[in-house]
Order: C-alpha cells, then structure tokens, then sequence
C-alpha cells in the first residue's frame, strides 16, 4: 500500500537557524497535507497542497509540492521556541484515507 | 465552540479487560477516525468511519472495536485481544471525503496496570 517516508526523524537546531523537513511518497499524490503538534498535544492541520509544483508561505513557513507530486518539503526560516514540537506530512491518492509520515521532531535551543 | 472531546484524557486497564474511549464532535462532521500513537511511530489508523453505521478498519484494527450509531459520536473500544494497548489514541473528524484535513481532539493516553 501507499507509505509516506519522512526525514529527518529528529533535528535540533539553535534559535534564529532554518529548518527543512522533507516527505517522500512510494505514489503519486493527489494533495498533500501538513500538520504540527505541540509536545504534549495533538496535530493541528497547517496547509494543504494540490498542484503540482505549487509553493504556499505562512509567515516564516514555506511548504512546497514537487513537480511530479510525489514529494513535499517544509522549511522554517529562522526558527523560534515557539516552532518547537513535531511536524507531519500527510498525502492522499485516491479512495482511502490520509496517509501520515512518521513526523520530524523539532528542537529549538534558545 | 465547536470542536473534538476526547475522554478520559488518562485511563489506566487491568489485564484482560475491556475499556472504551469516548470521543464526541460537534462540528457537523461526517467522517470520524481513530490513530494510536507510539513514540517514534507517527500516527496509525485504527478504524474510520465516513457515515453513520458503517466504519472500516484501518492498517492496526486487530485487538480494536468501534462504533458508529450517531453522527457526533464515534467510541473506540480496546479489548482484551489487544496484547499491547499501552498508547496515545487521538480521535480526528473531518468533512465527507478522504481528502478533506482532520481536526483532532486532545488524546486520551492509555496504559495498563
């Protein structure tokens, strides 16, 4: 079946450096999801993405969608305290439910 | 407010017994799931349900039982079958299709004694 691969597992970082976490997909996706939960808490849906090659920004996030819509990307520019938790990717493909990665936990050192 | 209301929010079994975990929603939604998380796992699918009366299993379904009598409600029961229950669960609603993003409640994390 479908699996969605997501690296790193882990990543620290000093307060103000960037950060990326990347998914890969074994199918072609029809729209990828992002999701991020707080340590202690539970995912909170962050974007979504359809097209193919499409870039999406929130504030000091940049979500892109690959070309051949089988991979996804988050990058964090600058990363503060508040980005601290875990980050995942979730793709669909057709008539079953959202596929969820593994998640990337972020650690942000003030 | 309109939103997810998972409980208990802690739950402890004994060996052999069954327990059920609540979770409501209020936000009109029509399609309901249910993940365990284990730590460095991710989120897995236990069951989900996209109507009332009907729900499918998920990738983790074997120890797991479910309901679907009311469109707001959909309670996930952990039997005795289920050798290593110990787990965060979330229960997640969203809009009819698969598609569709997911809200999440807050978990409830279940261990045993």
């Amino acid at each position: 079946g479908q699996q969605v691969m997501q690296i790193p597992q882990y990543q620290h970082v000093q307060e103000g450096e960037d950060f990326t976490t990347y998914c890969n997909s074994s199918t072609t996706l029809s729209n990828i999801q992002w999701y991020k939960q707080r340590p202690g808490g539970h995912p909170v849906f962050l974007i979504q993405l359809v097209k193919s090659g499409e870039v999406k920004k929130q504030k000091r996030l940049t979500f892109q969608f690959g070309e051949a819509k089988k991979n996804s990307s988050l990058h964090i520019t600058a990363t503060q305290t508040t980005d601290v938790g875990t980050y995942f990717c979730a793709g669909y493909s057709g008539n079953t439910p959202l596929v969820f990665g593994k998640g990337t936990r972020l650690s942000v050192i003030a | 407010d309109g939103g997810i209301t998972q409980s208990p929010k802690y739950l402890f079994r004994k060996e052999g017994q069954n327990v059920t975990l609540s979770c409501e929603q209020n936000l009109n939604h029509d399609a309901m799931y249910w993940y365990r998380q284990d730590p460095g796992q991710g989120l897995r699918l236990i069951y989900y349900s996209q109507i009332v009366n009907d729900f499918q299993k998920g990738d983790i379904a074997e120890g797991y039982s479910v309901s679907r009598e009311k469109k707001e409600s959909f309670p996930l029961t952990v039997t005795s079958a289920q050798k290593n229950p110990t787990a965060f669960y979330l229960c997640a609603s969203g809009r009819q299709g698969y598609i569709q993003p997911q809200h999440f409640g807050d978990g409830t994390r279940l261990s045993i004694l």
